[in-house]
């Protein structure tokens, strides 16, 4: 089946540092990518859209200025947390897909835990 | 806008059968998933029904009634692999994106 990784699985950072997640996938081209966040005990919550070569689609609420990603080929996006705080810490996690986004399977990453102090 | 419900959580023991029942409301549907999730891990993927009817994989079934905006899980003789969080999520029509439930824990008791 389709991989997708994400580096690093862990990172831990002092409040104001700017921390860059990478997602690819490994198999396949992937069209779009879907970036969520995931608090303890709750649902993953989609933070922004992304497609190879255009700006990324973010869900209200989500600041594109602090959350910069960038999809600069068909097997890798990257999500940057600009100016962390230790209420960013979380699980953040990538998935992917290639044809048609409202039927294909999206692939999901192993997630990169994000702990601010 | 889609929503979703689904019980928070569930208890069954070893060997038993177990439904997990999730219950939307979408502006247009595109089907309905189901993933796995173990505690500090990635969502799985189980299965997608987009028509009516039961899909099953092994243990797993996943059942759809559009008319009813109804799905269910349905597992099978239980293992203590099973444990995990299980989320629904439907497409929503602009740009595809999955929208999750809130997640069912289920614990598989001995």
């Amino acid at each position: 089946g389709a991989v997708v990784s994400q580096h690093p699985s862990w990172v831990i950072c002092k409040s104001g540092t700017s921390v860059k997640i990478e997602c690819r996938s490994l198999d396949f081209q992937a069209t779009t990518m879907f970036w969520y966040r995931q608090f303890p005990k709750q649902s993953l919550m989609l933070m922004a859209t992304s497609n190879e070569g255009s700006k990324a689609t973010y869900e209200q609420g989500v600041e594109k200025d602090k959350f910069l990603i960038n999809h600069a080929s068909l097997t890798l996006s990257t999500l940057t947390v600009t100016s962390a705080h230790p209420e960013d810490s979380s699980f953040y996690i990538c998935s992917a897909t290639w044809g048609e986004v409202l039927t294909d399977t999206q692939y999901f990453g192993p997630g990169t835990r994000l702990t601010v102090l | 806008g889609q929503s979703l419900e689904q019980p928070s959580e569930v208890t069954a023991v070893e060997g038993a059968i177990v439904q997990i029942n999730c219950t939307y409301q979408t502006s247009g549907f595109y089907g309905l998933s189901w993933y796995q999730q173990h505690d500090g891990g990635a969502p799985t993927f189980l299965s997608y029904n987009a028509l009516d009817g039961l899909e099953e994989t092994g243990r797993f079934s996943s059942f759809l009634s559009r008319s009813d905006s109804y799905g269910y899980l349905l597992l099978q003789e239980l293992q203590m692999k099973d444990s995990a969080s299980y989320f629904c999520a439907v497409r929503d029509h602009q740009g595809g994106k999955l929208i999750f439930g809130q997640g069912t824990e289920l614990s598989v008791k001995p």
